[in-house]
Order: C-alpha cells, then sequence, then structure tokens
C-alpha cells in the first residue's frame, strides 16, 4: 500500500507570498494528482501528472520520479487560495482509485 | 463541470438503520468510486466500479455494499449503519482507468446517531 504523506499540515502565509507544497509517496506509481478542496467542501482537480511539470495560471505542479516527490508551488498568492490542498496518487494500471495524502490546511491573509 | 451530482447531500440516521447514497453522473464515464473523508485520515477508497454490474472493493469495504445496474448510477448501502461510519461521502468517476483525471461529486454528510 502506498503511502503518502504531504508537508506541511498547515501553512499560513501573507497575500503575495510564493507557496510551496510537498507530497512524497513510497510506492512508484502511474499518476499524481493535486486537489484543492475549499470550504464549502467540493473537491476540484488541479492537475494530473506522471512526469516533468505543469503549469496553470499562479500554480506549477513538478513531480520527481526517481525521488517519489511531487511539489505544488502557487505563486502571488492570494486569500481566495485559502484551502486544502490534496495530493493523491494512481497505481500501475488498475482501476481501483485513488491513495490520497491527508491535506495541507493553506490560510492566506490579506 | 463534470455532471455530478449525489444524493441525499445531508442525513441523519439511527444506529442500526439501512442507508442509501446514490451517485449520478451524465457524463457516461465508466468508472465510478466511492470516498469516505475523515479527519486525520483523508479520503479513503470505499468501493468502486467498473462498468454496469462490475464493482470491486476498496480500502475500508466492510459494511458497505454497492451496486451500479446503470452506467449513470452507483449506490453505496450501509446496511446497518454504525457511529463510525458518521463521515462525508464523496463519489468520483473516470473515463477510463489509469492516469486520468476524476471528477468528484459534491459530497454526503451523513451522520450516524
Amino acid at each position: 500500500k502506498n503511502e503518502v504523506e504531504q508537508s506541511p499540515q498547515n501553512l499560513t502565509a501573507q497575500e503575495g507570498e510564493f507557496i510551496t507544497i510537498n507530497c512524497s509517496y513510497s510506492v512508484g506509481i502511474s499518476a499524481l494528482h493535486w486537489l484543492q478542496q475549499h470550504p464549502g467542501g467540493g473537491i476540484v482537480s488541479l492537475f494530473m501528472l506522471s512526469s516533468g511539470k505543469k503549469k496553470h495560471g499562479r500554480l506549477i505542479a513538478t513531480i520527481n520520479i526517481q525521488e517519489k516527490h511531487s511539489s505544488l508551488h502557487i505563486t502571488a498568492s492570494h486569500p481566495r487560495d485559502s484551502a486544502v490542498y490534496i495530493c493523491a496518487v494512481l497505481e500501475g494500471g488498475g482501476a481501483d482509485g485513488l491513495t490520497f495524502g491527508k491535506g495541507t490546511h493553506l490560510i492566506i491573509q490579506p | 463541470d463534470a455532471g455530478i451530482t449525489q444524493s441525499p447531500r445531508h442525513k441523519v440516521t439511527e444506529t442500526g438503520t439501512p442507508v442509501t447514497l446514490r451517485c449520478h453522473q451524465t457524463e457516461n464515464h465508466r468508472y465510478m468510486y466511492w470516498y469516505r473523508q475523515d479527519p486525520g485520515h483523508g479520503l479513503r477508497l470505499i468501493h468502486y466500479s467498473y462498468g454496469v454490474k462490475d464493482t470491486d472493493k476498496g480500502e475500508v469495504s466492510d459494511g458497505y455494499s454497492v451496486s451500479r445496474s446503470k452506467t449513470e448510477d452507483f449506490l453505496l448501502t450501509l446496511e446497518s449503519a454504525t457511529s463510525s461510519q458518521t463521515s462525508v461521502y464523496f463519489c468520483a468517476i473516470s473515463v477510463e482507468q489509469g492516469a486520468k483525471e476524476q471528477y468528484f461529486g459534491p459530497g454526503t454528510r451523513l451522520t450516524v446517531t
């Protein structure tokens, strides 16, 4: 069973700061997902990665398959970025769902 | 947004009663999943389906059963609800297995008293 660890668990930062959230996993994967969960509870997929780097607006996600590590970066952070960010991994080619980290609770203060 | 709905959105029930949660999709995606989310545990897979009448167990399947008689509907049943099943339940869909995005429903908050 893959062990997915996220750090930090909680992060409070000021508006405009560069944010980094880390995710490491124990077993080789076929893909890694970054998800965002707002206080209202809905979960939105931000990125799906199997190698390299992806960018969407102010969000950047990277993955190093050899080191079993991924990072999510937020540039020019804004209070609306406040949410729980969840890393999840998919092993092999199986249909059997994702294994999730416990999430990073991010608060951006104005 | 992917067309996924869950019903009910909130439910309070008593220990020992049966409960059925419904996930409905309009995307015609083959794969459907039920997860539960609990403080300190994150999201965990309960059951998943890879087609009509094709289902399998996930990490925390004890006490739960599922059925999928139509592509669009995936039902999660708690045969006899227990307080440990108090949780937020999320349904998710995916167009195919492997490295494809999963789209999540809005969640159902279930309280078992």
